[in-house]
């Protein structure tokens, strides 16, 4: 079954430390791995995206790693903020482009919060 | 460059009615995307959307369905209503069908009373 698995579920972390959230995925073909910030009652926002070639990608203090062999990905942050606290989540894409298309598996997120 | 916009940010409703929602993508994209997200089953995907034409669908059942208009703007529609329709609708607009970057709407709280 093609799944996405997300971990921990939910985090609570101080103001400034740093925390790595996990993605581990069963699906295939795969095509690209995304990973979106939820802010509470907002859509998604694109954080990273990666291909089966890339094995990282920053976006300021967001970091994404991928390992395709394992199908693993994870998302660090560094130097925590009140505003990161949101929902955290996994999508992957997978499929064809041609004939059905792809397809995307959403995991059900980290629900991270950032504390004084 | 004007966001995703959604058409009604909020909308309440009874069972057995029907709804329709609204999405405008961002100018120039041509694909749009609906999820639905629950807190119990996370972000689902409903159906996509490229040049007026229904390209992928997920497992929702009929009464589900969705249509694009030559200007990329989408409507979704709900009929018969059911309390577990209660939910926050996505729509996600992209460039091309099946584009990496997708940028999503702020979405329509619908809820079924």
């Amino acid at each position: 079954k093609n799944q996405v698995e997300q971990s921990p579920q939910s985090l609570i972390i101080l103001e400034g430390k740093n925390c790595t959230l996990q993605c581990n995925y069963t699906v295939s073909p795969f095509s690209n791995l995304r990973w979106y910030k939820q802010d509470t009652g907002r859509g998604p926002v694109s954080l990273t995206i990666m291909t089966f070639s890339e094995n990282t990608k920053s976006n300021g203090r967001y970091t994404a790693t991928l390992d395709a062999d394992t199908k693993q990905s994870s998302l660090h942050i560094t130097a925590s903020q009140l505003s990161d606290s949101a929902s955290y989540i996994c999508v992957v894409t997978w499929g064809l482009l041609t004939g059905g298309g792809n397809k995307l598996t959403f995991g059900t997120g980290t629900q991270l919060k950032v504390e004084l | 460059k004007a966001g995703v916009t959604q058409t009604p940010r909020y909308l309440i409703k009874t069972r057995g009615q029907q709804v329709t929602l609204s999405c405008s993508p961002i100018s120039g994209h041509r694909s749009v995307s609906w999820y639905q997200q629950t807190p119990g089953q996370g972000l689902q995907f409903l159906f996509e959307y490229f040049s007026e034409t229904q390209r992928n669908k997920g497992n929702f059942p009929g009464r589900f369905s969705g249509r694009q208009f030559s200007n990329s703007r989408s409507e979704m529609n709900v009929s018969t209503l059911e309390l577990g329709d209660s939910a926050l609708y996505l729509c996600a607009s992209s460039f091309g069908q099946g584009s990496i970057e997708q940028f999503f709407g702020p979405g329509t709280r619908l809820t079924v009373l």
